[in-house]
């Protein structure tokens, strides 16, 4: 079954901050963030591997809530270059891997 | 260097086709997989191969067949295209199968327009 993410998409003016959410009925074993701008590839960000972790990446951080069975994204005083539709992944054990429906940002100055 | 690359760029064609998507990857990887994205962004999982093995064959019409002559690449045919079958199509390859949490890496896709 798809994650949920939420927002579908949301629209910022630089400097603003920007919370993703990434949620699963089922449980979640890890989760991986990716970012996809507009006419390329999506790019991998980051792995959530157990419950609590945090990351980072530049201003882009995320967190893992195993027990809430979801993932935040949060990007930090966004940047034009944070402008891309992003997705997490999720693993739910096994084989079985699948992508959320994405939410689009936008950044403008 | 380009880590997984796939051709071409862009396909058009009409319906009733057949047609070949090719990728290779120099990253040393032993995972393969094609991806389909529709125009709503959805990407969903067609095909993965592990050393060059089958290991997930997702709901896709018998007329897609994935072929993998070694590790390093992986193909996608598609017999009898359809209208539907228009979208973006992405190779990509992790170190080891994502469910073991690899990172994908992606190709830059392919842009398939059947008319």
């Amino acid at each position: 079954q798809q994650p949920v993410q939420s927002p579908q998409a949301v629209i910022l003016r630089e400097g603003e901050d920007a919370v993703i959410n990434c949620s699963s009925s089922k449980a979640l074993y890890s989760v991986h963030w990716y970012r996809q701008k507009h006419g390329e590839a999506p790019v991998f960000l980051m792995i959530l591997l157990k419950g609590g972790e945090q990351k980072g990446h530049d201003k882009i951080s995320a967190s893992f809530n195993e027990k809430k069975q979801q993932s935040s994204l949060y990007l930090t005083a966004s940047q034009l270059s944070y402008s891309g539709t992003y997705f997490c992944l999720k693993n739910t054990g096994g084989f079985k891997t699948i992508f959320g429906a994405g939410t689009r940002l936008f950044v403008k100055a | 260097d380009t880590a997984v690359s796939q051709t071409p760029k862009y396909l058009v064609t009409q319906m009733g086709n057949d047609k070949s998507i090719k990728c290779e990857q120099n990253l040393g990887h032993d995972t393969m997989y094609w991806y389909k994205q529709d125009s709503k962004k959805f990407l969903k999982i067609m095909f993965s191969y592990n050393n060059k093995e089958l290991i997930i064959n997702e709901t896709v019409p018998n007329r897609f067949s994935p072929k993998s002559p070694d590790k390093a690449h992986l193909n996608l045919h598609i017999n009898s295209l359809e209208l539907g079958d228009s979208a973006v199509y992405f190779c990509a390859s992790s170190q080891d199968w994502q469910g073991n949490n690899s990172p994908l890496h992606f190709g830059n896709g392919t842009r398939l327009t059947v008319t």
